[in-house]
């Protein structure tokens, strides 16, 4: 089955300052990639996604592209604030229904 | 995006007892799915819940200590029975907006078994 591995665990970060987040995935037919951002005592927020047909998807400050010949994709977060600490998921799906999670980034932004 | 809510937030109950997650969205959906997420770890799916039929789960969870119910398009039901400390989690509950893949989550439940 799937397996999704993602890196850095953590990653600290002056305000101001960009942020990546790396993850790769084995099943090559996986069309689907979400990333989610869970807050401390919150479910995780779906933020931003990209489909198998696409390179790169940008929305305001975070971007993620995608390397399917590589098997990785990546969340790009530019002019980081405070707010963005928190705790990152990557995911991968095939079926459009079970989405396979990555181990998590924690995010710490120091103003 | 659809709003969802879990009742209970959060629990502490005694081993050897069942609690029943509710899981509501303001939304017909198709499909809803039940996620356990440990302490400080990601997020593993427990089973997959359509309407209408018998619950799928994956790997590792079984019907008997997580039984499930869907009785119509906006609600579902996790039951963890017989709880030992190894079930303190946060347990989530999800929907899919039809047809996209995109899946939404409510707050979560988190139990403390004791």
């Amino acid at each position: 089955g799937e397996n999704v591995e993602q890196h850095p665990s953590t990653l600290s970060v002056q305000e101001g300052d960009s942020a990546v987040i790396k993850c790769t995935y084995s099943d090559s037919a996986s069309n689907y990639f979400p990333w989610y951002k869970q807050e401390l005592g919150k479910g995780p927020q779906l933020i931003i996604d990209i489909r198998s047909n696409v390179g790169e998807k940008k929305d305001q400050r975070i971007a993620v592209t995608l390397n399917k010949t590589a098997k990785h994709f990546s969340l790009h977060i530019t002019e980081t604030q405070p707010e963005d600490s928190a705790v990152y998921f990557c995911a991968a799906s095939n079926s459009f229904q079970k989405l396979v999670f990555g181990t998590g980034t924690r995010l710490l932004v120091s103003p | 995006s659809a709003v969802i809510s879990q009742k209970p937030s959060r629990d502490i109950c005694q081993r050897g007892t069942s609690l029943t997650i509710q899981c509501q969205v303001d939304s017909q959906v198709t499909m809803m799915f039940w996620y356990r997420q440990q302490p400080g770890q990601s997020l593993t799916l427990i089973a997959t819940a359509n309407q209408g039929s018998e619950a799928t789960y994956e790997s590792g969870f079984v019907i008997d200590k997580f039984p499930i119910s869907r009785p119509n398009l906006t609600f579902s039901t996790l039951t963890v029975s017989n709880m030992s400390p190894e079930d303190s989690s946060i347990y989530l509950c999800s929907v899919e907006r039809t047809g996209t893949g995109e899946q939404y989550f409510g707050p979560g439940t988190r139990l403390t078994v004791t």
